[in-house]
């Protein structure tokens, strides 16, 4: 069992649809990181929070530390969104683990 | 620009071949990388190097060499006796502390025929 898990693995969506992914994880840790997987696979980081919400343009990520879950969303998607969405842990110790990852396709 | 720097994009390897793949970044970060990649599965660490002339073991080291002799450089070395080489190779670094952004290249596929 993969200590971070990511659902769905894969979601297609129409263009203009809100679109949430979750993530939950099994142990404490100092921070949580989403990432985006373009299709030539390089991989970017998207957010890195500790607590709470963080915004950045149509993109929102949460965590709840007492829930061990963060959850990203997606606002008025659109195609070129369709990446996969890969959540990350790191612990107190700068390990790191990293869940299967969600692929997102968007339609026009 | 500041960033990494994976080379090459594409590798194809014959069996009982060593091969290398380059990572450098100018980010000034300490610590460095190597992730493999394979379908359906998360990232999983091969080697990490905090420090110049120092690193560690991840979780799926065996078959696999690194080097760090220069802070901006760490090449990873995929010998013959990796048992299933053929995947898409990532690198990263951070600055050392757990609360700070790590950043990725743009990865290497290698491909053994």
């Amino acid at each position: 069992k993969n200590e971070v898990e990511q659902s769905p693995q894969n979601l297609t969506a129409q263009e203009g649809e809100f679109i949430t992914i979750n993530c939950s994880y099994s142990v404490g840790i100092s921070a949580l990181h989403w990432l985006q997987q373009h299709p030539g696979g390089g991989i970017v980081s998207l957010f890195m929070l500790s607590s709470g919400k963080k915004k950045h343009g149509r993109l929102i990520a949460t965590i709840n530390i007492q829930e061990k879950h963060s959850s990203l969303h997606i606002t008025a998607s659109h195609p070129r969104d369709s990446a996969v969405y890969i959540c990350a842990v790191r612990y107190r110790n700068n390990d790191m683990r990293f869940g299967a990852g969600t692929r997102l396709t968007v339609k026009p | 620009d500041g960033g990494i720097t994976q080379s090459p994009k594409y590798l194809f390897r014959k069996e009982g071949q060593n091969v290398t793949l380059s990572c450098e970044q100018n980010l000034n970060h300490d610590a460095m990388y190597w992730y493999r990649q394979d379908p359906g599965q998360g990232l999983r660490l091969i080697y990490y190097s905090q420090i110049v002339n120092d690193f560690q073991k991840g979780d799926i080291a065996e078959g696999y060499s690194v080097s760090r002799e220069k802070k901006e450089s760490f090449p990873l070395t995929v010998t013959s006796a990796q048992k299933n080489p053929t995947a898409f190779y990532l690198c990263a670094s951070s600055i050392l502390y757990a609360g700070n952004t790590i950043y990725f290249g743009e990865g290497s596929w290698l491909t053994v025929v």
